[in-house]
């Protein structure tokens, strides 16, 4: 199992651009979400999905949108990039979205908007 | 909001045991405790969790106060592989209340 991937690993973008962050499990996970990192931060969580069809905002969902049409896919999309939004995103996926159960992380993009 | 309090940082000599602090005072019945841990630019990584019993698994213990306002997690012999940021979290079922803090850096010296 390749777990959890990420692309790109790395991204420039300028302050107005769009871009799509892809993430992709091979684990059959339900649950899947969006987290960022600013420096010396914890991870803040954007938005997460249940299921194929079912998506949801976390703590900083603005200027993010997501869909989940496959179990496999929860692309992240930053419909206009601005400065606050560089950070590195990782996404992870789940069983379940019960919270006995562990979250696989992917390697994590890194953004940076100029 | 459920949050958890851990040191800053913390130091350990190789091949010692490491005991890692977190707070959860506010912790409710039905929320389990979750450690992650974060190498240098790597995405985190399960740890171990657990609910009210002590835990253990080939990675680490959890031991798990008994009115689970607080837990520690266990490494037991410290390896320069170990050197992280560890991130003692809260989840409940409703995972927009899901909170990272700043986790604890562990150091750990040759």
């Amino acid at each position: 199992n390749a777990g959890v991937t990420q692309t790109p690993k790395f991204q420039v973008l300028k302050t107005g651009q769009s871009m799509t962050l892809q993430c992709a499990q091979d684990m059959n996970h339900e649950y899947m979400s969006w987290y960022r990192q600013d420096p010396g931060m914890g991870l803040r969580l954007i938005h997460y999905s249940v299921g194929a069809g079912i998506t949801d905002q976390g703590e900083v969902p603005n200027g993010y949108n997501v869909s989940r049409s496959t179990t496999e896919d929860f692309p992240l999309r930053l419909l206009s990039a601005a400065p606050s939004q560089t950070s590195v995103y990782f996404c992870a996926s789940s069983y379940s979205g019960l919270a006995a159960y562990e979250q696989y992380f992917g390697p994590g993009t890194r953004l940076t908007v100029t | 909001d459920a949050k958890t309090t851990q040191p800053n940082s913390m130091e350990s000599n190789e091949e010692e045991p490491v005991h890692l602090p977190c707070n959860h005072s506010t912790i409710s019945g039905t929320d389990y405790i979750h450690w992650y841990r974060q190498l240098p630019s790597q995405g985190p990584e399960y740890v171990i969790h657990g609910l009210t019993s002590n835990v253990n698994n080939r990675m680490a213990s959890l031991a798990i106060a008994e009115d689970r306002k607080s837990s520690t997690l266990i490494l037991h012999r410290a390896t320069l592989r170990d050197a992280a940021v560890y991130y003692c979290i809260l989840k409940r079922t409703s995972y927009d209340k899901v909170i990272f803090g700043p986790g604890t850096s562990l150091s750990v010296i040759p």
